[in-house]
């Protein structure tokens, strides 16, 4: 399926390092979205980009920082993270940001921090 | 109290039965509800929205009742295909206010 692509699907890395999430949709849409997932916890909206602006940053931490170059590309750059950044991060897009409308959500990158 | 609640499971029932699913949302303003599916390690994705007259797909009724503030799944005949979790979520209308539940697991056994 290549609806929403992400890569890597899993990352390790240390507090030290700087490493970035990347996200590319085929479908035409024209928003994207960061999602983080962690265990027994709901999805939390980190930051929606619709047009390539960014509209919405959910109180995310500095140390994560989005890039949206394209309506086709959401990157996340991310540097000193924490251990309890460990989860799966989901990239989606839509048609707009109108709240009826499908999210498709890419396979996700499971991201350990040691 | 939670913005949105669900009952996280799992319900293991075996195959053919039926199963239903409640979700309870705070927020008043809400104006559009889901259901979204998520297998095991896999995306979440939309199973089906939710309509205020209620709204049926093949074997599957989603109902909402706003002054109670919850929404229903119903699966009738289960498969053991149908495992997964059922995602809860809701929004006051636009896509940067979606709130998701923690999802009800769902496992149907031979």
């Amino acid at each position: 399926e290549t609806g929403v692509t992400q890569t890597p699907r899993h990352l390790v890395m240390g507090m030290t390092n700087k490493k970035s999430l990347k996200c590319e949709q085929h479908l035409g849409h024209n928003a994207m979205y960061w999602y983080k997932q962690s265990a027994k916890k709901p999805l939390e909206l980190m930051f929606v980009y619709s047009l390539e602006e960014r509209v919405e940053n959910n109180s995310v931490p500095s140390r994560f920082s989005p890039e949206c170059p394209n309506s086709s590309h959401l990157f996340l750059h991310l540097h000193t993270l924490q251990p309890e950044d460990s989860a799966l991060y989901l990239c989606a897009s839509s048609y707009g940001t109108s709240g009826n409308n499908e999210q498709f959500f890419g396979p996700g990158t499971r991201l350990t921090v040691l | 109290r939670k913005e949105v609640e669900q009952d996280p499971g799992p319900f293991n029932v075996p195959e053919g039965a039926t199963v239903a699913f409640n979700c309870t949302y705070s927020n008043s303003a809400s104006q559009s509800f889901f259901w979204y599916r998520q297998d095991c390690r896999k995306e979440p994705k939309l199973l089906m929205s939710v309509y205020s007259s209620g709204n049926e797909d093949g074997r599957f009724t989603a109902q909402l009742n706003r002054a109670s503030q919850y929404i229903s799944l119903l699966i009738r005949d289960s498969k053991l295909s149908d495992s997964a979790t059922y995602l809860c979520v809701v929004t006051p209308g636009t896509a940067s206010k979606l709130t998701f539940g923690t999802g009800t697991r769902l496992q149907v056994t031979l």
